[in-house]
């Protein structure tokens, strides 16, 4: 069965640096997304991108964070100077043609740590 | 704007038992909801979905769920839980009338099965 994989699994980074978060969206996908979840809290929604530029975002989504999709498999996101409340799971998602008769297929997550 | 509630924080309920983690939404036109599980350290998994047709819907795990336009309501069932049916569950709404519009997602209500 097609899978979202999101790599890596864990990732531990100092305040200020940068990190990219990695994503191989379900193959024949359109659309993606990108959510985060603090501590198992609430899932928020940061971004969606379609036809190669961004949909739409959240507030969280601000000029720190920044996704492409550079090679028309992977999806990133990259947060350009990372700050403790960044701490998160972070999950790419993907979904097929018709959005609005399907679901969206998450990933495993990648855990982010800053310290 | 859209929104999902999930009322509970925390249900607990008897294995053979029957359980209902509810879930309201409000949304611009037509909504098209969904649930989600997730387990400890795990990405969010599809349960079910409604989009048209029966108000009663059935999805993985003999899990079930009911839209009730009037109340705007659509509250998660199962007829006799398991113990393996502990974990977080997530109520999403996506309205509105962009392609690409967002999934968002209630708050989670934490599903206890004790045995």
């Amino acid at each position: 069965e097609p899978e979202v994989t999101q790599t890596p699994s864990h990732q531990v980074t100092q305040m200020g640096q940068e990190v990219i978060l990695r994503c191989v969206p379900i193959s024949n996908h359109l659309y993606f997304y990108w959510y985060r979840q603090i501590l198992g809290q609430k899932v928020e929604f940061l971004v969606s991108f379609y036809n190669n530029e961004i949909s739409e975002k959240s507030e969280i989504f601000d000029d720190q964070f920044s996704v492409e999709r550079p090679d028309g498999s992977n999806f990133t996101l990259k947060i350009r100077s990372t700050k403790l409340e960044d701490s998160a799971m972070y999950f790419c998602a993907s979904e097929g043609q018709a959005p609005r008769n399907t679901e969206a297929f998450f990933g495993q997550g990648t855990r982010l740590t800053v310290v | 704007a859209q929104s999902v509630a999930q009322p509970e924080d925390q249900v607990n309920v008897a294995e053979g038992n029957p359980l209902t983690v509810k879930c309201t939404y409000s949304v611009s036109g037509n909504p098209y909801l969904f649930w989600y599980v997730q387990y400890p350290n795990r990405g969010l998994q599809f349960l079910l979905k409604y989009i048209t047709g029966d108000n009663l819907v059935k999805g993985s795990y003999g899990f079930e769920a009911e839209f009730n336009k009037s109340q705007t309501s659509f509250h998660l069932k199962k007829p006799s839980a398991l113990v393996s049916d502990s974990a977080l569950y997530f109520c999403a709404v996506r309205g509105g009338y962009s392609s690409a519009s967002k999934i968002i997602f209630g708050s989670g209500t934490r599903l206890s099965i004790r045995p």
